[in-house]
């Protein structure tokens, strides 16, 4: 709907697992962004992309590690995650980054570590 | 870094009545004030946006209003519909966007 996918929508997975999201965009833009969504908390921002390159990392643990091969596509690796990583990741993208870009969001993954 | 902070948390309404949700932010130099609608199951949709050199946006039954003196900034929906029913998030871009923790709106019919 957004002309932003995300997959896969659900994923349950173990603390000694690895699983990686993954989120296109159909819009031509040339950023895109990973948030975390917990119940009625603001949106965290995890990560940014610009033109392929990271210009932000909002302090994030290491177990968290995205990848932007190219301006439409958008990974984030999962290993050894905790219980309270269980969340909802969103994926969204805007024309670029920084300013004052509407941002589409994905649908999102809904994760949960056991 | 930008602080928002948005109220209420939730708010329940008649069907046909107005709905109000007031945000504050703490970074003079946000510039970029959008409101978010998000449903069940969906991911945060763009309903409006306000920049900084603009005090009020109407877009049919949705408005927005800014003072960037008091830095607040809030929603206001008319007339509300089942429809509306849904979690709203205000946002404030400085250079990045810091989004509110949200207002769960229920409309009652």
């Amino acid at each position: 709907e957004t002309g932003v996918t995300q997959t896969p929508r659900h994923l349950v997975m173990g603390m000694t697992n690895k699983k990686s999201l993954k989120c296109e965009q159909h819009l031509g833009h040339n950023a895109m962004y990973w948030y975390k969504q917990s119940a009625k908390k603001p949106l965290e921002l995890m990560f940014v992309y610009n033109f392929k390159e990271q210009t932000e990392n909002n302090s994030v643990p290491s177990r968290f590690s995205p990848e932007c091969p190219n301006s439409s596509h958008l990974f984030l690796h999962l290993h050894t995650l905790q219980p309270e990583d269980s969340a909802l990741y969103l994926c969204a993208s805007s024309q670029a980054a920084p300013g004052d870009n509407e941002q589409f969001f994905g649908p999102g993954t809904r994760l949960t570590v056991l | 870094g930008e602080n928002v902070e948005q109220h209420p948390s939730t708010l329940s309404v008649q069907e046909g009545d107005s709905a109000v949700i007031k945000c504050t932010y703490s970074d003079s130099a946000s510039n970029y004030f959008p409101w978010y609608k998000q449903e069940l199951g969906k991911g945060p949709q763009l309903i409006i946006d306000i920049r900084s050199n603009v005090g009020e946006k109407k877009d049919q039954r949705i408005a927005v209003t800014l003072n960037k003196t008091a830095k607040h900034f809030s929603l206001h929906i008319t007339e509300t519909q089942p429809e509306d029913s849904a979690v709203y998030f205000c946002a404030a871009d400085d250079y990045k966007l810091s989004f509110g923790a949200g207002t769960t709106v229920t409309v009652r019919a």
